[in-house]
């Protein structure tokens, strides 16, 4: 069973910059892995955040990029606002399944 | 507008099948690079894929619970079931459904960039 690993908890000041990053099992995650992000606050339903490695849909804040980084798939947001703390998940396409990463609990401190 | 929308029981008891609904609208199960999909979380716990069915009707199944699951659509009504056979205490979650979209064009693939609002299924005797 692959597994899909994230930090499971950051902390950054207001204002900061942080980067979240998700790795997989089988080895280098790679843009055929279609990397998704998705932010998930208290109580509420999951938003899509990033598709395809880089790819923004037209709700994500422009301070939210995707990128590769080191063999994993990561996600960096640049002057991070209090509303910001989440949980954040990735969500990688593995040979034909699915697999979302353990998420990150972030918070903005 | 897209929206989806989850719905089935309010309880399932132990070995008992879960049949969960899909119902959506603002885009069509029959056009070429759609699916839909359902993800669950248990309470406190991470997000967790279970299966997703495609235009052309492939069907895809997360590999642990692939024996207990079935998808399927109805096109004509803009519907996916979720089946779960022999359902567990450790079943109990939020169900979610969202919709796929492929462009095949660009080479890119936007998992489940609109969400239904869920549906919490708790299995208890």
């Amino acid at each position: 069973q692959t597994v899909v690993t994230q930090e499971p908890s950051l902390t950054v000041s207001p204002g900061g910059t942080v980067t979240l990053t998700c790795a997989s099992s089988t080895g280098a995650v790679t843009s055929g892995y279609f990397p998704n992000w998705f932010q998930q606050k208290p109580g509420q339903v999951p938003r899509a955040l990033i598709y395809s490695t880089t790819n923004k849909h037209s709700w994500t804040p422009a301070r939210f990029s995707g990128s590769l980084l080191g063999g994993k798939a990561a996600l960096t947001l640049s002057g991070v606002q209090p509303e910001d703390e989440a949980d954040y998940y990735c969500l990688l396409y593995l040979g034909g399944d699915w697999v979302f990463g353990g998420g990150t609990k972030l918070t903005v401190l | 507008q897209i929206t989806l929308k989850e719905s089935g029981p309010t309880l399932v008891k132990p070995t008992q099948t879960l049949t969960l609904t899909c119902s959506f609208s603002g885009f069509s199960l029959s056009t070429r690079g759609v699916g839909v999909g359902w993800i669950r979380q248990p309470p406190g716990k991470p997000l967790e894929w279970l299966a997703l069915i495609f235009w052309d009707d492939d069907k895809r199944y997360s590999p642990s619970l692939r024996n207990r699951l079935t998808i399927t659509k109805d096109t004509s009504k803009n519907q996916v079931v979720l089946t779960m056979t022999n359902m567990v205490p450790v079943d109990t979650a939020t169900y979610y459904c969202g919709r796929h979209s492929i462009n095949i064009i660009a080479q890119t693939a936007a998992s489940f960039d609109y969400w239904g609002p869920g549906t919490l299924v708790p299995v208890s005797s």
